[in-house]
């Protein structure tokens, strides 16, 4: 069983919809967690972060965090297409606080 | 501010020959990690330094594989001799407080023929 699991997608949400991406962890005292985006050929990018159970917004963005499931998601509101890309849960685990990265969800937003 | 920089971009090399990447990290940012990822993959830690210290490097198969970061600045990447597994894209990431908010390089692509 994977650490840190995402569903792999490809996901497709029509231009304006909210995408909606889901990540389960296997650590239980993992303190936190982080949102990164990936668009083909390039480095991952940090677009969030999340510390405490429940939301935080930043613009589209808005991560939801539920410690007692082990469920982190990232809703992006008014899809663009230029929000196309992959998107890569990462979790600090364990007692040396590895950043473990899902395998990513691919999502495409079609105008 | 200038970001993190990784050379050489793109490597080609034949396996069992050596390859070397380098990384100088964003100034200041004491903690610098070499992840390796492979094609419809997440990145995959290999190594982390805190400073001059390689704090975490039990994903790194040391077989082939060192690192290091003199001076706990610019650090180096080896694998000698390359295998046709290890083709994968090779990315060197900062953070200033370890803390998980990374910042990336543009990666260096190996394929190992």
């Amino acid at each position: 069983q994977k650490e840190v699991e995402q569903n792999s997608g490809p996901l497709s949400v029509p231009e304006g919809a909210i995408a909606s991406l889901n990540c389960t962890y296997s650590d239980r005292v993992s303190q936190s967690f982080f949102w990164y985006r990936q668009y083909s050929g390039k480095s991952p990018e940090l677009i969030m972060s999340i510390y405490s159970n429940g939301d935080k917004e930043d613009g589209r963005f808005t991560a939801q965090l539920n410690k007692a499931s082990q469920y982190v998601s990232l809703l992006i509101r008014d899809s663009q297409p230029s929000d196309s890309a992959t998107y890569l849960c990462a979790v600090n685990m364990g007692s040396a606080r590895q950043l473990t990265f899902g395998s990513g969800t691919q999502l495409t937003v079609l105008p | 501010e200038a970001g993190v920089v990784q050379s050489p971009r793109y490597k080609i090399i034949e396996k069992k020959q050596p390859v070397a990447f380098w990384c100088n990290p964003i100034s200041g940012h004491n903690t610098l990690y070499w992840y390796l990822q492979n094609l419809g993959q997440g990145p995959e830690l290999l190594i982390r330094y805190e400073n001059e210290e390689a704090v975490d490097d039990s994903q790194l198969p040391k077989d082939r594989f060192s690192a290091e970061r003199l001076k706990g600045v610019d650090s180096t990447l080896k694998i000698q001799p390359a295998e046709l597994g290890d083709s994968a894209v090779y990315l060197c990431a900062s953070s200033f407080q370890g803390d998980g908010e990374l910042f990336f390089g543009e990666g260096s692509r190996l394929t190992v023929l």
